[in-house]
């Protein structure tokens, strides 16, 4: 158990509206990243924070944005919600003595009407 | 751009042993993982292998990496019906990059 939480556990939005998810990795982890998992598919990368600053990002729109806090906790904000959007949030975190091992939080589900 | 491939569902006995099956195109995947989902929940790290090994064991979990031909497996001994989520193959270019992840093999035992 990696004791990663993520609030909320379950969102409704509808369309056009922002959304903040959070993430707050237990000590140790420094390295978080965020996945959008659709319904039926694997994770897909969103990001990912290191030292407060974005190191990486996969093939997403501006509208997705993030932050990680001094604590090391993040979150991830998402701009004019599309339909499309709806899924599961993941975020995963690294760090201390597992930089080669990404361990998963329980998600938050995104439903926009 | 990289690819993982995974066949989407296996049905299985109780007490049989599952193995399920992952392709990746990836020639620089340096780390392979293997994730299980129960519903509702999010991902649970099983095991990983580095691109070095060939073989990994793991209590009743056994992955075999042939990187010639690009592809892992898992095997799951003594299958369990606890057992049944789905399994995803995740592979890695190092151990702090983006996971890319396959669909995912949903495991269903019965009983």
């Amino acid at each position: 158990d990696a004791g990663v939480t993520q609030s909320p556990t379950h969102l409704i939005k509808t369309r056009g509206q922002q959304v903040t998810l959070r993430c707050s990795p237990k000590s140790g982890h420094d390295t978080v990243s965020w996945y959008q998992q659709a319904l039926g598919q694997g994770p897909q990368f969103i990001f990912q924070y290191y030292e407060e600053e974005e190191r990486q990002r996969g093939n997403f729109p501006d509208r997705f944005s993030g932050h990680q806090f001094p604590n090391y906790s993040s979150e991830l904000n998402v701009n004019a919600l599309l339909l499309g959007d709806s899924a599961l949030y993941l975020c995963a975190v690294m760090g201390g003595s597992s930089y080669n091992e990404q361990f998963f939080g329980p998600g938050t589900r995104l439903t926009v009407l | 751009g990289e690819d993982v491939e995974q066949s989407l569902f296996l049905s299985v006995r109780e007490g049989d042993s599952s193995v399920i099956n992952c392709t990746y195109t990836d020639s620089s995947s340096t780390y392979l993982y293997w994730y299980k989902q129960e519903p509702g929940a999010g991902l649970q790290l099983l095991t990983y292998i580095f691109s070095n090994m060939d073989m990994k064991q793991d209590q009743r979990l056994t992955v075999l990496l042939n990187k010639k031909d690009k592809h892992l497996s898992l095997r799951i001994a003594d299958t369990q019906t606890g057992d049944s989520a789905i399994y995803f193959c995740a592979e890695s270019d190092s151990g702090n990059t983006p996971l890319v992840f396959g669909k995912g093999t949903r495991l269903s035992v019965i009983a």
